[in-house]
Formats: structure tokens, sequence, C-alpha cells
């Protein structure tokens, strides 16, 4: 398998932009994850799939972030509009479980919002 | 303890020295310890999963071992080399059972 592949790897773009962010999971993990990356935050899970269903989007920042999952080989992250403190590194994982596996990460998707 | 801390959050070492750092939980209703080792531009790398009090785990030079009943984990690079530097991870699932992350220690390894 190829592992969790995301897109874009690098994204620049002005403020008030749409951004959207693609990622295909591991084929027969049940559960995907969206993770943001900041140098004050740490990793922070934002949403998680279980089965393309959203479970748990309590770590959606507001109204402008949503994430869809249409099916078991694709999401979405998008962003709009995209503002200057959005600018991250957003990770999409999967794993076959919530708990005790490990959760495999994609390279990110290096984001810039100028 | 409410959430998962590590420390320090960077330190710096001189290649071929050892050095050892920390992740700290809470104790109760632990489950099972994740390590992930994140170089920039890669993606986070899982090195150990633990679930054991007193496990030790070992892959290389790097290690970990695991107290659950005091909360706490370390991890040991013994011979620090330039390619071990990187943003070393620890986390676990907390409450709702959702992996929660550290903020991570970043290790430079100087040559």
């Amino acid at each position: 398998d190829a592992g969790v592949i995301q897109s874009p790897r690098h994204e620049v773009t002005e403020m008030g932009q749409e951004v959207t962010l693609r990622c295909k999971p591991i084929s027969g993990h049940d559960y995907l994850f969206w993770y943001r990356q900041t140098m004050m935050r740490g990793l922070e899970l934002l949403i998680y799939f279980n089965n393309n269903v959203p479970i748990d989007d309590s770590g959606m920042p507001e109204d402008r972030f949503s994430a869809k999952m249409p099916n078991a080989s694709f999401s979405t992250l998008k962003i709009q509009p995209s503002e200057p403190r959005d600018s991250a590194v957003y990770f999409c994982a999967s794993s076959p479980d919530l708990t005790g596996n490990t959760i495999y990460f994609g390279e990110g998707s290096w984001l810039t919002v100028v | 303890i409410l959430n998962v801390e590590q420390s320090p959050q960077s330190l710096h070492v001189q290649e071929g020295d050892s050095t050892n750092f920390t992740c700290s939980f809470p104790s109760s209703n632990f489950y099972a310890l994740h390590w992930y080792r994140w170089e920039t531009a890669k993606s986070p790398e899982a090195l150990f999963v633990m679930t054991l009090n007193g496990d030790e785990k070992k892959k290389g030079r790097i290690s970990a071992t695991l107290n659950t009943k005091e909360g706490y984990s370390y991890l040991y690079i013994k011979g620090s080399q330039p390619e071990d530097s990187a943003t070393y991870l620890c986390a676990l699932p907390l409450g709702d059972y959702k992996l929660s992350f550290g903020a991570g220690t970043t290790v430079t390894v100087r040559a």
C-alpha cells in the first residue's frame, strides 16, 4: 500500500481564498483523522471519521472549516475563507481502530495564507 | 496531570552523546501510549505502542520505558546521530479514546 496520500503538499494562498486539502487513506482503515500542527498548539485533532461518518468535529476551529468523506477512499478539508492564522501543516491519518493501533500519517499539507 | 505533557520542549545534543526526555500523562484509566518520530517534511512515523506498566521497547538506538502507575514514559536515544534530529511525539487515548498528542520534544543533534 502506498500509505496515506495527501495533496497538495504545499500551498500558498491569499487571505480570503478557499483552500481544499485532499486525503486518500490506507485501504481497509475504518478511521480517518484530520490534524493540524502549529508551533503554538502542537498536533491538534480537528475531526475524525468512522466508516465515512463524521464522529467528532469538536476540534474544528470555527465555521470556516469543513470536512467531508464522500467514500472510503477520499476525504477533503476545506477552509473558506482562509486567514493568515490558518497557516499550519495539516495532516491526514488513518487507522484500523481508535485506540490501540498505530495511526498512519500522510506527509502533510503545508499551508501558508498571506 | 490532565493532558499529555512532554518535556523538555527542545534539546540540543552533541553527536555521540545519549539523551532522554519525558512524556507525562494522567495515570487513571490508562489504555496505551504511542511514541512517534516526526522529521520535517515527512510523515510522523510510529516508533512504539506500549500498554503494560514496566514495558520497555527498543528500536535500534532508541528505547522507551513506561510507568503507568506514576504516569510517565521516557524515551532514550543512545549515541545520538544527526539523523536522530526530529520531533518526538507521544500520544494517548484520553477521555473519549481519541489519541491526544503532546506538544513534542524537538531534538537537534550537532555534528
